[in-house]
């Protein structure tokens, strides 16, 4: 079946640090990828997304590029914010080869950043 | 746009005890979904509702959890009775109806319902 895998956490940065958390993935057809975002005591929101191979998500300064030939979709920001501390979660969803996507979300089990100033 | 409803935020039970959980999802959305979130893992899908027909139900433990959405809006998820392990994070999502040929629909989640088993 499908599944996501991230990095251990909690990463803990000082403000203006590089952050990169990994994320690999199995599963099979055409999966859309995903990472969603929880702020404390907040529901999760859709940080970004890339439906196809070499695609690349961005938002609020954050970019993932899937990777299909090393099944991942690391997630990346120049410059961390203390605003950024929060839980970052990966994730897939079934997609047919026209890249409409069905059925539920596979998520990772999350990583814990905490920015210091 | 009003965003996914769920009550209460926070209950605390009792092993054994019963309790129920409410989603109001955003207008219009056809789909919906719970997940149970457990403490230090992602979220797990529990049910998913098509209108108010269940199109995945694999993962509920139906001996003790049940879920419904009659008229296709609002949903309550119930467990009877709670175990310990029962302890996570309720999680309702709702989107939109149509499937677009290529498209990929973002799945819009509540603020969750905390759930204490002792």
């Amino acid at each position: 079946g499908n599944s996501v895998t991230q990095m251990e956490g909690p990463v803990t940065l000082s403000e203006e640090a590089f952050l990169t958390i990994n994320c690999t993935y199995t599963a099979t057809g055409y999966p859309s990828l995903f990472w969603y975002v929880q702020y404390p005591g907040e529901g999760l929101q859709l940080l970004l997304k890339a439906t196809k191979a070499d695609d690349k998500g961005s938002n609020k300064g954050f970019e993932a590029t899937y990777r299909k030939e090393t099944t991942s979709f690391h997630l990346e920001k120049g410059s961390v914010q203390v605003s950024d501390s929060a839980v970052y979660f990966c994730a897939l969803i079934r997609a047919n080869a026209g890249g409409t996507s069905y059925g539920k979300l596979t998520f990772g089990q999350g990583t814990i950043l905490t920015v210091h100033p | 746009e009003a965003g996914v409803a769920q009550s209460p935020r926070y209950k605390i039970i009792e092993k054994r005890q019963s309790v129920a959980f409410w989603c109001n999802p955003i207008s219009g959305h056809a789909t919906l979904y719970w997940y149970q979130q457990i403490l230090g893992q992602g979220p797990k899908l529990l049910i998913q509702f098509q209108n108010n027909g269940v199109v995945d139900d694999s993962q509920l433990p139906k001996d003790r959890f049940s879920a419904e959405r009659l008229k296709g809006v609002d949903s309550t998820l119930k467990i009877q009775p709670a175990k310990l392990e029962d302890s996570a994070v309720y999680l309702c999502a709702s989107r939109p109806k149509l499937r677009v040929a290529g498209k990929v629909h973002e799945q819009f989640f509540g603020p969750g319902t905390r759930l204490t088993v002792l």
